[in-house]
């Protein structure tokens, strides 16, 4: 099972809200990231998770909060978003961080802020 | 300076015709990997291949065949007698040094026309 799941798939929020984005992984990967992704734009990274802790952190506003209850999961805290964080969010895993492991992706949430 | 370059934004080929995404990268690094993910209009990325600095054999699978030469720092990517599936966004990607990132390409979105 190559499978990234993420829920919700489409999301929209108003600004003052506070929603979580949900990512699952069942390969027994011990690296998960975040990113962000614009239109017609490359994936950019958020956020990395080591064996549950949190190895990199792109600069991203606080106004986005990670979290890794557990090896298998991984979730987004959406506090206080600006339209501009109007974009894809996806998640992925790999094996291990490092140079060689490719990352598997999940479908992504499609997030809009109003 | 772009470390990963996909000089074509995007390319429409009719169908049954073969078709080279290219790539370019720049690293100072003497270890380091090369990947290729699809994007399709669902928005998951699907893993395509992976290549390591020391290995520059060429790689087929199906249809689709990679070109590796350090020589010219590319990686291109061609889809024979390409199918109307094959439509979706390219990306070349980068993993070097110590960090556990992948950079991407800025993509070629592919159209296979009827």
């Amino acid at each position: 099972d190559t499978e990234v799941t993420q829920t919700p798939k489409h999301l929209v929020m108003g600004m003052t809200n506070k929603k979580s984005l949900k990512c699952e992984q069942h390969m027994g990967h011990r690296a998960m990231y975040w990113y962000k992704q614009k239109a017609k734009k490359p994936p950019e990274l958020m956020f990395v998770y080591s064996y549950e802790k949190l190895s990199i952190n792109e600069s991203v506003p606080s106004r986005f909060s990670p979290e890794c209850p557990n090896s298998s999961l991984l979730n987004l805290h959406l506090h206080a978003l600006q339209p501009e964080d109007s974009a894809l969010y996806l998640c992925a895993s790999s094996q291990d961080v490092g140079l060689r492991y490719e990352q598997y992706f999940g479908p992504g949430t499609r997030l809009t802020v109003t | 300076a772009q470390k990963v370059t996909q000089a074509q934004t995007e390319i429409s080929v009719v169908e049954k015709e073969d078709v080279t995404l290219d790539c370019v990268y720049e690293t100072r690094d003497t270890t380091y990997y090369l990947f290729w993910y699809k994007q399709p209009p669902s928005g998951e990325l699907v893993f395509l291949i992976r290549r390591n600095s020391f290995d520059e054999q060429n790689e087929i699978s199906g249809r689709y065949s990679w070109n590796f030469q350090k020589s010219t720092s590319s990686f291109n990517f061609t889809i024979t007698a390409s199918q109307v599936v094959d439509s979706a966004v390219y990306f070349c990607a980068l993993s070097e040094g110590r960090d556990d990132k992948i950079i991407f390409g800025k993509g070629t979105r592919l159209h296979i026309l009827p």
